[in-house]
């Protein structure tokens, strides 16, 4: 089973911010998907295949990255971006996903 | 408009059963892989397992294989989750997700609203 972490646990950042969520796995996987999941709702598609943004995405959202290691960044924090972000890998079974960051606003 | 309801979840006791449903609509069920995830309260989410967009093919999580099933009804455009001999680590809000793909890569796309489940005595 592939293990995904995620750092950091919980940030803060002030409007404005260039904010960076990462996760590692722990075998390479070929892609990463991310979810954005607010207080009480169900989690939303965000980016998938590790930069595609999902549809109503933000632009000043990205994603990067390759074999073990990935990453989700805001190039300019805004209060609607509160939220938890997980990741996700398809690569093998079983489906794994990350622990998740909670991004917070200052 | 993609939509996935889910039903069926309640409060159980330890060692258990309890069947969700999941009805869909707003698109060509039969053509989609489904799958089941769940979240513990405050926790992350764990995949439970997936099924084929015929039916014939099911892959599951270490955890729960053995003691849950997830099977379709493609006429009915309807995803079940039979769940057996439950622990109460299962409390979870169990969700309904569509599995797609766009250009070699897959990804979970559509999530339910999810449904509650309690395993206590």
């Amino acid at each position: 089973e592939i293990v995904l972490t995620q750092s950091p646990t919980t940030m803060a950042a002030s409007p404005g911010e260039k904010v960076t969520l990462n996760c590692l796995a722990s075998s390479s996987v070929s892609y990463m998907n991310w979810y954005q999941q607010k207080s009480g709702a169900s989690p939303k598609l965000w980016i998938y295949g590790t930069s595609n943004l999902a549809s109503g995405v933000p632009n000043r959202f990205s994603g990067s990255g390759s074999g073990t290691s990935y990453s989700l960044t805001i190039s300019s924090m805004e209060a609607e971006d509160v939220a938890t972000y997980y990741c996700l890998q398809l690569s093998s079974y079983p489906l794994t996903f990350g622990s998740g960051t909670k991004l917070e606003i200052k | 408009e993609v939509q996935l309801v889910e039903s069926g979840g309640g409060l159980v006791q330890p060692g258990g059963s309890l069947k969700l449903s999941c009805v869909a609509s707003g698109f060509t069920f039969r053509d989609y892989w489904m799958n089941w995830v769940r979240q513990a309260p405050g926790k992350t989410m764990e995949w439970i397992g997936d099924i084929k967009p015929d039916g014939s093919n099911t892959n599951y999580a270490p955890s729960v294989k053995n003691r849950f099933t997830i099977s379709r009804d493609n006429a009915k455009s309807i995803l079940y989750l039979q769940m057996s001999n439950m622990r109460s680590d299962y409390t979870a809000t169990y969700y309904c997700v569509r599995g797609a793909s766009y250009y070699g890569y897959n990804y979970l796309d559509y999530w339910g609203q999810g449904v509650m489940v309690t395993v206590s005595s």
